[in-house]
């Protein structure tokens, strides 16, 4: 296992459309966060998931926005009803914490997302 | 909701010059904190991880402090390389999740 992939790299939809992004993370890793970055920005939380269970979501996850990692190990990202706001680099990140707090988190290379 | 903010947005030096980068955090109470290299159209790498407890964490050239009480953070490169041209992120980790800055866009020239 050489790290987080995502599918696809790139993703180009019409306002309106539905799309699906999938995350595999690390394999030992418990712990999967997605995170949206728009350009010029840092990344910005959406959710994480530990195991199988969401744990948290940002007010960014608007109802049109739908994760799940149904067995724990990948997850996939929907986005329903595409607007133009939507386009952004799509990140996802694995983790293992091993207490104390540290949580180093390893990203995949994104999604970026189009919507024209 | 913890604000983090890095100055400058970009910056444009040399080969050879040593540098810092500069990151605040509105929230002090961090458990840790993370700097990040992104290179464009990529993922993030993670540089350096300093933990609340620490006060500085060192890898190659790279050298990393943390005065919580201040929520400020500095990322010091010894002798730039052009291959250290890259957009570099600080993130704090407060109850579970990371807040990212904005970056700071950095070009080293030949």
């Amino acid at each position: 296992d050489t790290g987080v992939s995502q599918d696809p790299r790139h993703k180009i939809t019409k306002r309106g459309q539905n799309v699906t992004f999938r995350c595999d993370p690390i394999s030992e890793h418990n712990r999967l966060y997605w995170y949206r970055q728009t350009l010029g920005q840092g990344p910005e939380f959406l959710t994480y998931f530990q195991n199988e269970a969401q744990l948290e979501k940002s007010r960014l996850l608007s109802d049109r926005f739908s994760a799940e990692r149904p067995k724990g190990s990948f997850s996939t990202l929907e986005i329903q009803r595409t607007e133009q706001g939507d386009s952004a680099m799509y990140l996802c990140a694995s983790s293992l914490p091993t207490g104390g707090h540290t949580d180093t988190q390893y990203f995949g290379p994104g999604t970026r997302l189009t919507v024209l | 909701k913890q604000e983090v903010t890095q100055i400058p947005a970009a910056l444009s030096v040399p080969e050879g010059e040593n540098l810092v980068l500069n990151c605040s955090f509105t929230d002090s109470a961090i458990y840790n904190l993370q700097w990040f290299r992104q290179d464009p159209g990529k993922g993030l790498t993670s540089l350096l991880l300093i933990q609340s407890s620490q006060r500085e964490q060192t890898s190659g050239r790279l050298n990393a402090s943390l005065d919580k009480s201040s929520g400020r953070s500095t990322l010091y490169i010894a002798a730039s390389q052009p291959g250290d041209s890259a957009t570099y992120l600080c993130a704090t980790y407060n109850f579970n999740k990371f807040y990212f800055g904005s970056g700071t866009k950095l070009n080293v020239k030949p």
